[in-house]
């Protein structure tokens, strides 16, 4: 499976923009860049995903490097319901490969 | 209306014992999936299926499988409990997506709000 890295933990304050980075050096030209996010004692949810453009929705934006190798999940204004460990994932359905989540960033928002 | 649903949410069981956790979707998905999410906080996906094909994680003792008795459903079972399985088990259903780039594929996984398994 194709390895994502990124960051243990990262800080915001509320209503600021959060950039949580995500670096995939390995990344195959079939791989599309997920982002999950878990918030406490609930399963993942799907946050956006991506595999060239970049991509925006209600909850983030995706902003991908023209390389593939990283991508950045963007949060407008962070929010306190926001803080929660975010997964950056490689997913590459054409080669069956499984959801690897990793480590995942903890994000904490700071009131 | 919850799109994947998890019974129960707690289960205390005793070392030796065989116990079930259900798992039920209603998004009409034709693929489910169960992970396992240790003290740690690490999540592994154990088992994907659809109506065609098991994948098994092969690191998963056979004392762990996965029973569906139809497309909405799939039930994990846990033969002979042992201490190391208490864990929380997410339950998760996706469905295919075609892309119009060029016919590539993803799909989005859908997560249940778990089952903590705590093993005496």
């Amino acid at each position: 499976d194709a390895k994502t890295t990124q960051p243990n933990s990262m800080e915001s304050n509320e209503e600021e923009p959060v950039h949580l980075p995500c670096n995939h050096s390995t990344i195959s030209g079939t791989d599309y860049i997920h982002w999950y996010r878990q918030l406490p004692s609930q399963g993942p949810e799907y946050v956006i995903h991506g595999l060239t453009s970049n991509v925006n929705n209600r909850m983030a934006s995706l902003a991908i490097a023209e390389d593939r190798k990283s991508s950045t999940l963007i949060l407008h204004r962070a929010t306190l319901r926001d803080a929660a460990v975010y997964y950056c994932i490689l997913r590459d359905v054409i080669a069956g490969n499984q959801f690897y989540f990793g480590t995942g960033t903890s994000l904490t928002v700071i009131p | 209306d919850t799109a994947v649903s998890q019974t129960p949410k707690y289960l205390v069981t005793q070392m030796g014992n065989d116990k079930s956790i259900k798992c039920e979707q209603n998004l009409g998905h034709d693929t489910m999936y169960w992970y396992k999410q240790d003290s740690k906080k690490f999540l592994k996906i154990m088992f994907s299926y659809n109506n065609k094909e098991l994948i098994i994680n092969e690191t998963v003792p056979n004392r762990f499988s996965p029973k569906s008795p139809d497309k909405a459903h799939l039930n994990l079972h846990i033969n002979s409990l042992e201490l190391g399985d208490s864990a929380v088990y997410f339950c998760a259903s996706s469905q295919v997506q075609i892309s119009i780039l060029g016919g590539l594929r993803t799909d989005t996984q859908y997560f249940g709000p778990g089952t903590r398994l705590t093993v005496l």
